[in-house]
């Protein structure tokens, strides 16, 4: 079966210290990876996909690299708005749904 | 901001009731799909329509049912509810498998 383990649960930065969330997964073919923020009592907000291990992916801040068995979303110098709930999920190549760890709360202090 | 909406935003029901919950697609987004998401989880996939016909469906009992229409919009119904379907209730879109976006969400409380 599917499986998707986040971790830590929880992390707590000073504003600027950087810090990397993980991802474990195990899916019976991989057809992708995603990263999701989501903010208290509103929808996932999607952030990357990835598709290949060794891929990588940029956007602001937020870096997330992919291997065969784990992600990993790094934040460089993040900032309060940073502050949210990072959800990763698999889709499987036979499949049409995706597979959703637990997600990390995020809390950056100013 | 994606262009998924849902209604109603928040909803309180009854044990035993049914409700019925909508999702808009975004523009060129032929496939539908909704989760359940418990207080502190992450969203639990229910089930997934692709041009109006049911596509792959999770770990739910038949009384969470649904529905897609010609113009991709959908519905999520579920039959007497019980307490532990209090949840945030989430559709999201894809162009088939491609990645999905999520609209906001509707708060279900059953009490």
């Amino acid at each position: 079966e599917d499986q998707v383990t986040q971790s830590p649960e929880a992390l707590r930065l000073q504003e600027g210290e950087s810090s990397s969330l993980n991802c474990s997964y195990t899916v019976s073919g991989l057809r992708g990876l995603f990263w999701y923020r989501q903010d208290p009592g509103k929808g996932p907000e999607f952030l990357f996909t990835l598709y290949s291990a060794g891929e990588e992916k940029e956007k602001e801040r937020l870096k997330a690299t992919l291997t065969k068995k784990e992600s990993f979303l790094h934040i460089t110098a993040p900032k309060p708005e940073d502050s949210a709930t990072y959800l990763c999920a698999v889709q499987a190549t036979l499949g049409s749904d995706m597979r959703f760890g637990a997600g990390t709360r995020l809390t950056v202090k100013p | 901001e994606t262009g998924v909406t849902q209604s109603p935003t928040h909803l309180i029901k009854t044990r035993g009731q049914q409700v019925t919950l909508r999702c808009s697609s975004q523009s060129g987004h032929n496939t539908v799909s909704w989760y359940q998401q418990a207080l502190g989880q992450g969203p639990q996939f229910i089930f997934q329509y692709y041009r109006e016909e049911e596509n792959g469906r999770g770990n739910f009992p038949p009384r969470f049912s649904g529905l897609q229409f010609p113009n991709y919009s959908s519905e999520l119904n579920v039959n007497a509810l019980e307490l532990d379907d209090s949840a945030l209730y989430l559709c999201a879109t894809s162009k088939g498998s491609d990645t999905q976006y999520f609209g906001p969400g509707t708060r279900l409380t059953v009490l």
